[in-house]
């Protein structure tokens, strides 16, 4: 219950295409969905985020959706560009329990 | 640059040896968090601290231990390392555990 299932595992894009990266989970108690963009050798660092009381979140090319009768929430990356090319985590965590729980990150490569 | 701080940036050793890993969180910030990376792999969660105190622990095997000192940095002690310890180690830095987390730029970890 406590997992966050994330796909794919690797997606290859085209530039100018749309990115689109899954996650699913299975506790409703879940309160926050951060998502996390890491570049090789770097720390993550938070792209966007989204609490369950909205349907979608936009800042910029990146969109959160928030699917929660389907316990599901996925990003979008719009106009995908080579600067995008990096690992994606998703995550959830619950107010309560301080502890976020990740998924298993998406590669993403944009070809020029 | 997340504000949150980590020496060393690279550590050499032989197994069965001990190292310390350093991380200074962000100013004002009062939780530490410590992730394990292995090679093209996910975020392994270990453990958190808040204001000096264990508040959640993750999958850290018995060999390791950290602790969280009265000026907030933290330390992560690894003893009897294995060549499967070899890895990124992450700290992160969060105001209270339900925010955002701030990652360091990370100590990798050489076993040889």
């Amino acid at each position: 219950q406590q997992q966050v299932k994330q796909s794919p595992q690797s997606l290859i894009v085209q530039k100018g295409g749309i990115s689109i990266i899954n996650c699913a989970y299975e506790n409703t108690a879940f309160d926050y969905f951060p998502w996390y963009q890491q570049f090789p050798g770097k720390g993550p660092a938070l792209l966007i985020a989204i609490r369950p009381d909205v349907s979608e979140k936009k800042e910029g090319r990146f969109t959160i959706s928030f699917n929660k009768s389907a316990k599901q929430f996925s990003l979008h990356i719009m106009d995908s560009q080579p600067g995008d090319s990096a690992t994606y985590f998703c995550a959830a965590l619950m107010d309560s329990n301080y502890q976020l729980i990740w998924g298993a990150g998406t590669k993403l490569i944009i070809k020029p | 640059d997340s504000g949150v701080t980590q020496t060393p940036k690279h550590l050499i050793t032989a197994t069965g040896q001990r190292v310390t890993l350093r991380c200074s969180p962000r100013s004002g910030d009062l939780s530490v968090y410590w992730y394990q990376q292995s090679l093209d792999q996910g975020l392994q969660f270990l453990i958190q601290y808040y204001n000096g105190e264990e508040r959640a622990k993750g999958n850290i095997l018995e060999r390791f231990s950290a602790q969280q000192f009265p000026d907030l940095h933290s330390e992560l002690n690894l003893s009897s390392l294995e060549l499967g310890d070899s890895a990124l180690y992450f700290c992160a830095s969060s105001v209270s555990g339900v925010n955002e987390q701030f990652f360091g730029p990370g100590t990798r970890l050489t076993v040889l």
